[in-house]
């Protein structure tokens, strides 16, 4: 199985920061890569897919980028609204697998 | 508006059985892949299972290949996911899903439904 490793496993950050999170993959996947947002108790919503493609109707703050096994995600300016935990994700092999998810605070 | 709704969770004892049910609404059920992807209390997401929009192919996690079964009636728009000798490490929420690209499994997720709550418990 293809493992994804996502850095950090949590952040605080205030109003109005950068946020980056990272996501390596253990083999090359291409740009076979998306990126969820889970608020506390609900399901998962998909944000970018393949790597750097945002989602339709959200916010053009969120972004990514990467190929093979890099990726990046970013909020080019923290919100109170985005709070959540953060998941990559594969789908180049079976079984698609998740990175372990980076939780996202304000500061 | 899309929408998966899942229901048919609850508790049941160590080697029981449950269904799961997902009915979908809002687009053409039949022509697409749907999965099967569980979280377990305060953990990530766990992909289960998946089968093509005609239901012909199917595809397994290893930690549930031989005890659980997925499969869908497109003329009830409804997945389903029938599930054996349940463990206590299958305690999770389980969450329908569908795939994005089209009748054949991509394994990508762009619309989730709600969970249903599964527990393992004597």
């Amino acid at each position: 199985d293809i493992q994804m490793t996502q850095s950090p496993s949590s952040l605080s950050a205030s109003v109005g920061d950068r946020v980056t999170i990272t996501c390596q993959a253990s083999q090359d996947i291409s740009n076979y890569l998306n990126w969820y947002q889970q608020k506390p108790g609900k399901a998962p919503k998909l944000l970018i897919y393949d790597a750097s493609n945002l989602e339709t109707g959200v916010p053009s703050r969120f972004s990514g980028s990467g190929s093979g096994t890099d990726f990046t995600f970013t909020i080019s300016s923290l919100q109170p609204e985005d709070i959540a935990t953060y998941y990559c994700q594969q789908y180049d092999n079976l079984p698609p697998t998740f990175g372990q998810g980076t939780k996202v605070e304000i500061k | 508006e899309v929408q998966l709704l899942e229901s048919g969770g609850g508790l049941v004892q160590p080697g029981g059985s449950l269904r799961l049910s997902c009915a979908a609404s809002g687009f053409t059920f039949s022509s697409y892949a749907m999965s099967w992807v569980r979280q377990a209390p305060g953990k990530g997401l766990e992909w289960v299972s998946a089968i093509s929009g005609s239901g012909g192919s199917t595809y397994y996690a290893d930690s549930v290949k031989g005890r659980f079964t997925i499969s869908r009636d497109n003329s009830k728009n409804t997945l389903y996911l029938q599930m054996n000798s349940l463990r206590a490490e299958d305690t999770a929420v389980y969450y329908c899903a569908k795939d994005p690209g089209g009748s054949y499994y991509v394994g990508a997720f762009d619309i989730w439904g709600q969970g249903t709550m599964v527990t393992v418990s004597s």
